[in-house]
């Protein structure tokens, strides 16, 4: 079966400007979770999102948002970019087996959008 | 914080055993450990995981020390195409922390 995609796979924006990015999951895969690859921070939870509402944040401003649709397509957004949001976003899909309030179904990524800010 | 701590970088020579060692020392009793491995320009890719007992796919094999401070990835046979980043990670409630990974070195 497909995949999860991810689009654009790259974007180059300026400082000030807004992006949003997009994620479909595998089939059937409801809960969808985003993450910022950078080579100082490492990989960096950002939400995640299961039957169009977020469950979980990590430490991000306010400027990165999210938002789950009913088919379970994922975007997240970023607004008034810095030269810092330079990273790699991934997103990744699973079929979530929560277990006490936590996902602990296998997660299956994206190649990832490659944001370039200058 | 879901913190773990992994060596940064490990060496291997093709066709011997790996063992890729995790800390996760502040992990709570529910929390499952999962292990993930990034080739280079690819996202990650599921490896394993596991809550307490010690666990096996076709890929590899997960030891988890009793008091489940930590655990150790086993490759049991590495080939170059297993060189990759592998990150331990520990799925806690409100946050995810991947930490910076081991980064896996086989030579031929």
């Amino acid at each position: 079966k497909a995949g999860v995609t991810q689009t654009p796979r790259y974007l180059i924006k300026t400082r000030g400007q807004q992006v949003t990015l997009s994620c479909s999951p595998i089939s059937g895969h409801r809960s969808v979770s985003w993450y910022q690859q950078t080579p100082g921070q490492g990989l960096q939870f950002l939400f995640e999102y299961f039957s169009e509402t977020q469950r979980n944040k990590g430490n991000f401003p306010g400027r990165f948002s999210g938002r789950q649709f009913s088919n379970s397509r994922s975007e997240m957004n970023v607004s008034t970019l810095e030269l810092g949001d330079s990273a790699l976003y991934l997103c990744a899909s699973s079929l979530a087996k929560y277990s006490g309030g936590k996902n602990t179904g296998e997660l299956f990524f994206g190649e990832g959008s490659r944001l370039t800010v200058l | 914080d879901a913190k773990t701590t992994q060596p940064n970088s490990m060496e291997s020579n093709e066709e011997e055993p790996v063992h890729l060692p995790c800390n996760h020392s502040t992990i709570s009793g529910t929390d499952y450990i999962h292990w993930y491995r990034q080739l280079p320009s690819q996202g990650p890719e599921y490896v394993i995981h596991g809550l307490t007992s010690n666990v096996n796919n076709r890929m590899a094999s997960l030891a988890i020390a009793e008091d489940r401070k930590s655990s150790t990835l086993i490759l049991h046979r590495a080939t170059l195409r297993d060189a990759a980043v592998y990150y331990c990670i520990w799925m806690g409630y409100s946050t995810l922390t991947f930490g910076k990974g081991t980064m896996l070195l086989v030579s031929p």
